[in-house]
Parts: structure tokens; C-alpha cells; sequence
């Protein structure tokens, strides 16, 4: 089976400073991983994807993510953060192969940008 | 171009009682899922149609939950009858293939509260 785990329920950052919300997956095989932000009362929005290749990621709104295959993580990074960046985060993982491509999700992290 | 639609936003009903959702897909796109999302937690996907067969209802409630897909385009969730724990946002989502490594468009979502 797998499985998310994202284990800071909340993150704190003040603006300007970098951030990096931590995300580790536990699967057998080679992982697709994905991050989306959510805001108050709005559906997910997509972020970045690893798929193979390249480990830094990079996504939208200057979002960048790295796979490390040996820490099996794929945390969420941003150089300098903005206090529109404050939304709820999710990693999804998924395991390439026939049939079913169901994405199993962490419980998010709440990041919060401090003026 | 047009994202991911769904109604009603918001839904009270009591408990015993039945609901339904519906969901428009992005154009084109093949697959679309389901996925309950309880407070605090990650979406979990209920099912996932690929066109209008369905590719995984293994995590649906099938004793009370129901989906549809007619003619492989808009799709309905229906709940009968509702119980308390299915207080949650239900969110539509749907990808232009399920490649698994595309990554999926969700919906604004409709927030259901059972009492």
C-alpha cells in the first residue's frame, strides 16, 4: 500500500524568508509525486509533479520541490515566501502501473506567511 | 478554458436523507474522480470512471454511495440515506488521460453537512 505522511500539521514562516513544507511517501516502486495548495473554500490547485528525471522540480507561483530517492521525500521549497502563499499544502503520491491511478493524499500542512 | 464544475456548493440535510452532486469535467478529459475530503484530513478518492466505465469504486461505501457516469461526460454522486460521518467536501476531479502521470483538475467542491 501506499502511503503520505506530511508532518507538520502547521508552518510558520515570515515573509521574505524561505520555506519548505516536508512531505515522505512509503511505496513499492517508483513514485509519481504531486503537490497542490488549497485555499479557503476553493478545490486544489495543482503545483508541480515529479515523474523521473530531474530531482528539483519546479512549479508554479515559484514553487520548487526535490526528490531524494534514499530519504523517499519530495519536500515543498520557495526562496522567498509571500503572504498570499498562506493555504493549506498536499503531497499526493501514486504508483505508475496498469489499471487503477488512485493518488493518495497526506493530511496537508497549513502554511502561514507572516507580514 | 473552462475548469472543473460542480453543485450544488454548499448542502444541509438531515440524516436518512438522501443527496445527490453533480460534476461537469474540463473538456475532453477522459477521467474523472471523486474524492471525499473530511475535515483535517487529505481527499481519499471514492471512484474513478475512465470514460463512462468505472476504473476503482474499491474505496465507495457501496451500500449507501452510488456514481454515475452517462455518455462519459457530466457524472453524479449520490448518497442514500445519508449518515453523520459523511459530513464532508466532496470534490470532483478529472485528467485528460490516466496515464497516472497527468496531473488532475479539481472542482471548487461541494461542502455536505448532515445533522
Amino acid at each position: 500500500a501506499q502511503s503520505v505522511a506530511q508532518p507538520e500539521d502547521q508552518v510558520n514562516v515570515a515573509e521574505g524568508n524561505p520555506l519548505t513544507v516536508k512531505c515522505t511517501y512509503s511505496v513499492s516502486g517508483n513514485p509519481y509525486l504531486f503537490w497542490y495548495v488549497q485555499y479557503p473554500n476553493r478545490g486544489l490547485q495543482f503545483l508541480l509533479k515529479y515523474i523521473t528525471g530531474d530531482n528539483l522540480v519546479k512549479g508554479s507561483y515559484g514553487f520548487e520541490a526535490e526528490f531524494n530517492k534514499s530519504q523517499t521525500s519530495f519536500h515543498l521549497k520557495k526562496p522567498s515566501a509571500l503572504v498570499s502563499d498562506s493555504a493549506l499544502y498536499f503531497c499526493a503520491v501514486r504508483v505508475p502501473g496498469a489499471g487503477s491511478y488512485q493518488l493518495t493524499f497526506g493530511k496537508g500542512t497549513k502554511l502561514s506567511v507572516i507580514p | 478554458e473552462a475548469g472543473v464544475a460542480q453543485s450544488p456548493r454548499y448542502k444541509i440535510i438531515e440524516k436518512r436523507q438522501s443527496v445527490a452532486f453533480w460534476c461537469n469535467p474540463i473538456s475532453g478529459h477522459a477521467t474523472l474522480y471523486w474524492y471525499q475530503q473530511i475535515l483535517g484530513q487529505g481527499p481519499k478518492l471514492l471512484i474513478q470512471f475512465q470514460n463512462n466505465g468505472v476504473v476503482d469504486d474499491s474505496q465507495l461505501p457501496k451500500d449507501r454511495f452510488s456514481a454515475e457516469r452517462l455518455k462519459g461526460v457530466d457524472s453524479t454522486l449520490k448518497i442514500q440515506p445519508a449518515k453523520l460521518e459523511d459530513s464532508a467536501v466532496y470534490l470532483c476531479a478529472s485528467s485528460f488521460v490516466s496515464g497516472g502521470y497527468n496531473e488532475q483538475f479539481f472542482g471548487p467542491g461541494t461542502r455536505l453537512t448532515v445533522l
